[in-house]
């Protein structure tokens, strides 16, 4: 059974359209994020989000957006896409904090032509 | 503020020789730090962590990293490279709270030479 799994694993698109990762854990844990990782294997949290509190990284377009239809769930929309949105994106979740060990889904490659 | 520096961008041993790849942090809080490895193409997997108990901390794959308070470090090693040892490794540090924002060192690539 995969702990954390995203579809699509790859995603192209064009310009302007707006598209949408869906993430799903099934290990009960209570916080999920999202990660943008560059062509550098720079990676950087977008955000986390438990039952009680979204937390956003400032440096994130609000053109992203992180929907939460149940615990095991955090989908991530994008808006407008725009180049620089190319990358790819991974979620993860922990038992309750940052500070508790983080499961890593395999990623979703983001092509923005 | 809290930051994390991984001194190295690439580090390249032989097979059977020893691994140390660097990591320096700052933190205004007693943080948790972790080691997560990155195989191609592929998520990340915790190695180890450290969250205040023991400053020698042994992971997975034969791994361990040393905190150092007072070099603000936390140094991974590997006695003897094996070639599946060949992935992205990185350093991240989290402070003690829930509402925290959770910093990734830049990553070390690791190769490994036969």
């Amino acid at each position: 059974d995969t702990a954390v799994s995203q579809t699509p694993k790859y995603l192209v698109t064009q310009m302007g359209n707006d598209k949408s990762i869906k993430c799903e854990q099934n290990l009960g844990h209570d916080t999920m994020y999202w990660y943008k990782q560059d062509s550098k294997k720079f990676l950087k949290i977008m955000f986390s989000y438990n039952n009680k509190e979204l937390i956003i990284n400032e440096t994130v377009p609000n053109r992203f957006s992180p929907k939460s239809p149940d615990k095991a769930h955090l989908n991530l929309h994008i808006n407008s896409l725009e180049l620089g949105d190319s990358a790819v994106y991974f979620c993860a979740s922990s038992a309750r904090t940052s500070t508790d060990t983080q499961y890593f889904g395999p990623g979703t490659r983001l092509t923005v032509l | 503020a809290q930051s994390v520096t991984q001194l190295d961008s690439h580090v390249s041993v032989s097979e059977g020789t020893p691994v140390l790849l660097r990591c320096n942090y700052s933190s205004s809080y007693s943080p948790s730090l972790f080691w997560y490895v990155q195989h191609p193409n592929k998520g990340l997997q915790l190695l180890l962590k450290y969250t205040s108990a023991a400053t020698l901390v042994k992971g997975i794959n034969g791994f361990e990293a040393e905190f150092k308070k007072s070099e603000t470090s936390f140094h991974l090693t590997k006695p003897s490279a094996h070639m599946s040892d060949a992935a992205e490794y990185f350093c991240v540090v989290s402070p003690y709270s829930s509402a925290s924002k959770i910093i990734f060192g830049s990553g070390t690539r690791l190769s490994i030479r036969p």
